[in-house]
């Protein structure tokens, strides 16, 4: 298995409170994701990240930030929560960009904003 | 824009009959093309995959076929298991310069005894 750990695995926070979620990694891999999961909506990019201080926005980046000092850590936070933003998030890290190979993913972080 | 389509579901089988997982894309370009499964409490993982047209990706009795003319890459199975319950989720990804991968929206699939 890859090594991906995120953390926390699960958290119940409070609207309007900041949240940050921890993706670690061990397989050296350069590029690295935070996705969102929804019924309805699968899976969908919220930032990623190609490098050390390298990132960008997806499709889904209104209400979060990210930040990546080290290889092997990609942080996502929530700067104020809001109950839009209850959902499980999902790191993927990748080790090429190329578009045939498989991206990896940690198990998920379930977050619920009350 | 690109994006993929797949029928959600929920899909519910006997063990042992014939599933079919329909799924469509939308994409500029030559994409690859994936299945990942999502079984409870998990993660996702790579299923099968296939590269360019006509490509047929296979795993676990699992196969789909990359099908450009339909643009398609439907998911089959001959005889499932109850231990294949899961999501599964068709994606695409694209030799952009960060390779974002694409996902439809999952279709979950219980098989009874």
């Amino acid at each position: 298995d890859a090594g991906i750990t995120q953390s926390p695995r699960h958290k119940v926070t409070e609207t309007g409170t900041p949240v940050t979620l921890r993706c670690h990694q061990t397989e050296n891999h350069r590029y690295m994701y935070w996705y969102r999961q929804d019924p309805g909506h699968g899976l969908r990019l919220i930032h990623y990240s190609y490098g050390v201080k390298d990132t960008d926005k997806g499709e889904v980046s209104d209400g979060y930030s990210v930040s990546r000092s080290k290889t092997e850590d990609f942080l996502l936070t929530l700067e104020s929560a809001t109950s839009s933003q209850t959902s499980v998030y999902f790191c993927a890290i990748k080790d090429k960009g190329a578009s045939n190979t498989e991206a990896f993913f940690g198990q998920g972080t379930r977050l619920t904003v009350v | 824009g690109d994006s993929v389509t797949q029928m959600e579901g929920p899909v519910t089988l006997s063990e042992e009959a014939f599933l079919t997982i329909n799924c469509t894309y939308t994409a500029t370009g030559y994409p690859s093309l994936f299945w990942y499964v999502q079984y409870p409490g998990e993660g996702l993982q790579l299923l099968l995959k296939a590269t360019k047209a006509d490509d047929k990706g296979s795993n676990k009795g699992f196969e789909a076929t990359y099908r450009k003319e339909t643009t398609s890459f439907h998911l089959e199975k001959g005889s499932v298991q109850v231990s294949d319950s899961a999501v599964y989720f068709c994606a695409l990804s694209l030799r952009t310069s960060y390779d974002k991968v694409i996902f439809g929206p999952g279709t979950s699939l219980s098989v009874i005894p």
